[in-house]
């Protein structure tokens, strides 16, 4: 099963534009995380978000989390065409004293030099 | 460490015949996943181990799939028969959920079934 959703599906920007990709989910979690995906490679861990927490940054990635609205955004400052990569939104969510990590479907975003 | 380490990395097998994927998790880490990617379905998480034990498989497509974490070092997934729409890339991620949350996956085997 998925829980998270991402939007938009695929973004094609500019070098040095800001991308924006947006993650909406269904149940309770205990945190939020992005992942990156380059072609043909396992996925790398961007940031982490928790529960209680609204906003986060580290470098050029800034991450928001609504939990009213289950949902979270990652935004991307002066992109780069080294970018290029999907994106993923995972939760965190809880089943009974266990924790399990469920990833939507990931956006495409492509820099364009 | 090595990082997570899946063999094969690839897969050709014709219909019918039994495959079987292998997963090596970093050194401590407690949890374990084994997720299935597709360009139609995304990123499907199959089944989970904490310490060693499953905990969730139902995202196992069906009975063809089988898996096991004999020890806290090896873990297997298998199918059988195989089939075509069995084609994806599977990948074995590990976690620390202690210590850190993050996952940190392997490099993914890539299965043909022709």
């Amino acid at each position: 099963s998925q829980q998270g959703e991402e939007d938009p599906q695929a973004l094609s920007i500019q070098e040095g534009e800001n991308a924006t990709m947006n993650c909406s989910y269904k149940t309770s979690i205990n945190n939020l995380q992005w992942y990156r995906q380059n072609s043909g490679r396992g996925l790398v861990h961007l940031i982490l978000i928790r529960s209680n927490e609204r906003e986060k940054h580290s470098g050029r990635l800034r991450v928001t989390l609504d939990t009213s609205k289950k949902s979270s955004s990652l935004l991307i400052t002066a992109s780069r065409a080294a970018d290029t990569a999907s994106y993923f939104c995972a939760t965190d969510t809880r089943e009974g004293s266990n924790y399990k990590l469920t990833f939507g479907k990931g956006t495409l975003l492509t820099v364009n030099p | 460490d090595a990082g997570v380490i899946q063999s094969p990395r690839h897969e050709v097998t014709e219909m019918g015949q039994e495959v079987t994927l292998r997963c090596k998790p970093i050194s401590g880490h407690d949890y374990l996943f084994w997720y299935r990617q597709t360009m139609m379905r995304g990123l499907e998480l199959l089944i989970y181990f904490n310490n060693n034990v499953p905990i969730d498989d139902s995202g196992m497509p069906e009975d063809r799939f089988s898996a096991k974490m004999p020890n806290a070092s090896f873990s297997t997934l298998k199918i059988q028969p195989s089939e075509p729409r069995d084609s994806a890339v599977y990948f074995c991620a590990s976690r620390n959920r202690l210590k850190n949350t993050e996952a940190f996956f392997g490099q993914g085997t890539r299965l043909t079934v022709v």
